[in-house]
């Protein structure tokens, strides 16, 4: 079975850029899970998505940072504009609800260089 | 504070040695407790949960103090395949997010 997809696997670009990095989480999966992981700061919850509505964003740094889900099968994590501080491993990550809690499939991450 | 603190390590060992980790977490309404693996440059994956009662999945055993909000891995005859970050993980109470500790570095030497 195909795990969490991200695209793409590394991203260098100039600051100022704008930045759009993508998921498609594991079919019948209904939580999706966008992280960052930094040296500094660890692992850390950017946004969640359930049934493809936000559900806590509260870890999106700034308004340069937008996510969506249009359906099921997507999401996207947006920068605009780009600043070398945004440089990270962003992981996405899903899930599926079955009353009891579920282990989260992380994807292989998108590795972003802001230069 | 950080809601979870691990010992960053490294912690290195002999293969066939037992290693200990340890964490604590701050946030009472936590609900569930998880090990995760992190080889380097690679995605966290599950090594496993952890429950009240303490649990047990082959070389390792995880156990979970909730009075004192502690969770502990213990790995028996440690490989070099077990080299790695090992991340406690916790989720809270109604919210399906998980937060990570830092990690704690594991090298096994032969």
């Amino acid at each position: 079975d195909a795990g969490v997809i991200q695209s793409p696997r590394h991203e260098v670009t100039e600051m100022g850029q704008e930045v759009t990095l993508r998921c498609k989480p594991i079919s019948g999966h209904d939580y999706l899970f966008w992280y960052r992981q930094t040296m500094m700061r660890g692992l850390e919850l950017l946004i969640y998505f359930n049934n493809n509505v936000p559900i806590d964003d509260s870890g999106m740094p700034e308004d340069r940072f937008s996510a969506k889900m249009p359906n099921a099968s997507f999401s996207t994590l947006k920068i605009q504009p780009s600043e070398p501080r945004d440089s990270a491993v962003y992981f996405c990550a899903s899930s599926f609800d079955s009353g009891l809690v579920q282990p989260q499939h992380f994807g292989d991450g998108t590795r972003l260089s802001i230069l | 504070r950080k809601e979870v603190e691990q010992d960053p390590g490294p912690f290195n060992v002999p293969e066939g040695a037992t290693v200990a980790f340890n964490c604590t977490y701050s946030n009472s309404a936590s609900q569930s407790f998880f090990w995760y693996r992190q080889d380097c440059r690679k995605e966290p994956k599950l090594l496993m949960s952890v429950y009240s009662s303490g649990n047990e999945d082959g070389r390792f055993t995880a156990q979970l103090n909730r009075a004192s909000q502690y969770i502990s891995l213990l790995i028996r005859d440690s490989k070099l395949s077990d080299s790695a970050t090992y991340l406690c993980v916790v989720m809270d109470t109604g919210r399906r997010a998980l937060t990570f500790g830092s990690g704690t570095r594991l090298q096994v030497q032969p």
